[in-house]
């Protein structure tokens, strides 16, 4: 799929580690987030998502935090893999209506 | 379930020329969404349905664009006449009711028009 945006930010880290990847999200009256990842020439697939009346959440090998005074949303990957390579986007709906953020490209390297 | 099927997965076309994007949304869902992904714009809802009926089209850039969803089972995505700047990749997603943000995606239709 076409996700290399311009000024698509990267985060490049070794297998193994820890991967943080953040958003800020601009509609204050959103009541639930989703973060999709995006492998080259596939469609998004959702990985976790969150509503507004938590702050965290956890999934298999991802955690998903949400501060909705600065309106800011972060996925954190545990023991990155390869795999997990892709475009990451997060999300938000307020009004039946998914909106999504720019993506982050995440390279995982061996 | 095969997931979300769109066809054609490339299309090739001329300025000028009609092109028909199509989707199979999964069974049993309620929403059907249609979004395009450019470089420069990244990923736009085009259009959602809801049981079949259309209930946003905001973001169908122009009136070249036109969607339909005859059944629970089709949509398609129709550019006339259609333009270098609709060159993209066109996803079709689907969801159900209650999980309405948790949305399926196809594999995408890459357009491009010469």
């Amino acid at each position: 799929g076409e996700n290399v945006g311009l000024h698509l930010p990267t985060l490049s880290v070794q297998e193994g580690d820890n991967s943080i990847i953040n958003c800020a999200y601009s509609n204050s009256a959103s009541d639930y987030f989703i973060w999709y990842k995006q492998e080259s020439g596939k469609g998004p697939q959702f990985i976790i998502d969150i509503r507004s009346n938590m702050d965290k959440r956890q999934g298999q090998r991802v955690t998903v935090l949400l501060n909705k005074t600065v309106k800011h949303l972060s996925l954190q990957i545990a023991a990155t893999q390869p795999g997990d390579s892709a475009v990451y986007f997060c999300a938000e709906t307020g009004f039946q209506k998914l909106v999504f953020g720019t993506g982050t490209r995440l390279l995982v390297s061996p | 379930d095969a997931g979300v099927i769109q066809s054609p997965r490339h299309e090739v076309t001329e300025m000028g020329q009609e092109v028909t994007l199509r989707c199979k949304p999964i069974s049993g869902h309620d929403y059907l969404f249609w979004y395009r992904q450019t470089m420069m714009r990244g990923l736009e809802l085009l259009i959602y349905f809801n049981n079949n009926v259309p209930i946003d089209d905001s973001g169908m850039p122009e009136d070249r664009f036109s969607a339909k969803m005859p059944n629970a089972s089709f949509s398609t995505l129709k550019i006339q006449p259609s333009e270098p700047r609709d060159s993209a990749v066109y996803f079709c997603a689907s969801s159900i009711l209650r999980y309405m943000g948790e949305q399926y995606f196809g594999p995408g239709t890459r357009l491009t028009v010469t």
